[in-house]
C-alpha cells in the first residue's frame, strides 16, 4: 500500500523568493511519484515525474524535485516564485503492476506575497 | 489534438437521486481512470478503464459504477446519491500497456461539480 504525506496545508512565500513543498511517501514496492498542480477551477496539471531514473527530476515552470529513497521523501522546490505560481499543488505516488492507482497527499495551497 | 472533456461542468442533485457523468479521453488514449475530489482534499481514486473492462477500484461501494466505450470515452454513474457525494469528480486518460501506466502521465479534464442537496 501507499500513502502520501504532505507537511504544511498552506505555504506562503514573497515574489522572488524558494519555494519549497514538502512531501513524503510511504510505498511496500519502489514507487513512482508525482507533482501536480492545480490552478482554480481547473483539473490537474503534471510539473513533474519521478520514475526510478535520475533522482534529479526537472519539471515544467522551472520546478525540480529531488527523490531521496534514505528519507523517503520527494520534496518540490523552485528558485524564485513567480505570481503565477500561486496554486494547489499535490504530491501522489503509485508502484506496483497493473492499474495507475494514483494515491495523492492532501495538497499544499501556495500563495505568493507581492 | 483534443484534451480530456468532461460534462457537465456543474450539475446539482438531491439525495437518493442517480447522476451520470461524461468524459472524452485524449486523442490516442485507451485508458480512462475517475478520481472523486472532495472540498479541501486530494483526489481519490475511484476505478479504471482499459478497452472497456474495469481493471482497477479503490474504496467505492457499488453503487458508483463505470462504463467504457469503443471509442475510450467514459462514463460515471452513481446511484442514491448521498450528500457525501458532493465533489469535484475528475477524469483522467493515458495510453496504457495491458492496462498497466505506472509511468505513463495522466491527462486531466477540468472536472464535474456535483453538489447533493
Amino acid at each position: 500500500a501507499q500513502s502520501v504525506t504532505q507537511l504544511g496545508s498552506h505555504v506562503s512565500v514573497s515574489e522572488g523568493a524558494l519555494v519549497l513543498l514538502r512531501c513524503n511517501y510511504s510505498s511496500s514496492v519502489p514507487p513512482y511519484l508525482f507533482w501536480y498542480v492545480q490552478y482554480p477551477n481547473q483539473g490537474l496539471q503534471l510539473l513533474l515525474k519521478y520514475t526510478s531514473a535520475a533522482t534529479l527530476v526537472k519539471g515544467i515552470n522551472g520546478f525540480e524535485a529531488e527523490f531521496k529513497k534514505s528519507e523517503t521523501s520527494f520534496h518540490l522546490t523552485k528558485p524564485s516564485a513567480h505570481m503565477s505560481d500561486a496554486a494547489e499543488y499535490f504530491c501522489a505516488v503509485t508502484g506496483g503492476g497493473g492499474a495507475q492507482k494514483l494515491v495523492f497527499g492532501q495538497g499544499t495551497r501556495l500563495t505568493i506575497n507581492p | 489534438e483534443t484534451g480530456v472533456t468532461q460534462s457537465p461542468t456543474h450539475l446539482i442533485k438531491t439525495r437518493g437521486q442517480q447522476v451520470t457523468l461524461r468524459c472524452s479521453s485524449q486523442s490516442g488514449h485507451n485508458t480512462v481512470s475517475w478520481y472523486q475530489q472532495a472540498l479541501g482534499q486530494g483526489p481519490q481514486f475511484i476505478f479504471q478503464y482499459y478497452r472497456e473492462e474495469e481493471n482497477g477500484r479503490g474504496n467505492f461501494p457499488p453503487r458508483f459504477s463505470g462504463l467504457q466505450f469503443p471509442n475510450y470515452s467514459s462514463e460515471l454513474n452513481v446511484n442514491a446519491l448521498e450528500l457525501d457525494d458532493s465533489a469535484l469528480y475528475l477524469c483522467a486518460s493515458t495510453r496504457g500497456a495491458s492496462g498497466n501506466t505506472n509511468t505513463g502521465e495522466l491527462f486531466f479534464g477540468e472536472g464535474s461539480r456535483l453538489t447533493v442537496l
